[in-house]
């Protein structure tokens, strides 16, 4: 089955900081990952998905993604923090399915906290 | 129009209640998902209807019904809700057949069972 890790319940980063979120993958195949931001009571909104092709995906309001295969990572980044980004985010896999719908796994989330 | 939709946003019932929630989405996505989130966890799939036929049911009690009536609407029936089952709905719509289709994330309907 596939699975993702996000081994920080929180982080936290000053204002103006680059921060970064970590996630593990473990999935037989090839993977499709995914991020995903949730505001205080909100849905969660995309931000970015790496499927193949380069390792370094860009993604919405600045952030970016690495994915590394020898590392099985896919770590969220932003080079400057700022106070709005402060949310909860996921980390996904998306499973494989014969019906052409998507079905990801989700991972336990990730608080981050911009101090200012 | 790249929104989904959910009403009421705030829903408060009694254990002998009937209610329903809705979605909806003007995207032409032939897949919808229903998710139940407890706070500060990961969404927990339910339901995913695929060309408005139900295609995966993650072992719900029969006290949630799910409900497709066309390619852009989602109901979920809730009938003798239990106060475990006070949650954040989430609706979820994505295309169907690509691998690398994102889903689109409606804000949620805030269910409070007393």
């Amino acid at each position: 089955a596939q699975s993702v890790a996000q081994p920080e319940d929180q982080v936290n980063v000053a204002e103006g900081n680059p921060l970064t979120v970590k996630c593990t993958y473990s999935v037989s195949g090839n993977p499709y990952l995914f991020w995903y931001v949730q505001y205080p009571n909100r849905g969660l909104q995309f931000l970015l998905k790496y499927i193949t092709g380069d390792n370094l995906v860009k993604g919405s309001y600045g952030f970016e993604a690495e994915f590394n295969k020898s590392q099985t990572s896919f770590h969220l980044k932003k080079p400057s923090a700022l106070v709005s980004d402060s949310a909860l985010y996921f980390c996904a896999v998306r499973d494989m399915t014969s019906g052409g719908y998507q079905k990801v796994t989700f991972g336990i989330g990730t608080k981050l906290q911009v101090i200012p | 129009d790249t929104e989904v939709t959910q009403t009421p946003k705030h829903l408060v019932m009694g254990m002998t209640n009937k209610k329903s929630l809705k979605c909806e989405q003007h995207m032409g996505h032939r897949a919808m998902y229903w998710y139940k989130q407890k706070a500060k966890k990961p969404p927990e799939l339910m339901f995913v209807y695929s060309y408005e036929k139900l295609s995966i049911n993650e072992s719900v009690p029969s006290r949630f019904s799910p409900e497709c009536p066309n390619s852009s609407l989602l109901n979920l029936h809730l009938h003798a809700l239990q106060p475990e089952d006070s949650a954040l709905y989430l609706c979820a719509s994505s295309q169907v057949g690509s691998l690398n289709n994102e889903q689109f994330f409606g804000p949620g309907t805030r269910l409070t069972v007393l």
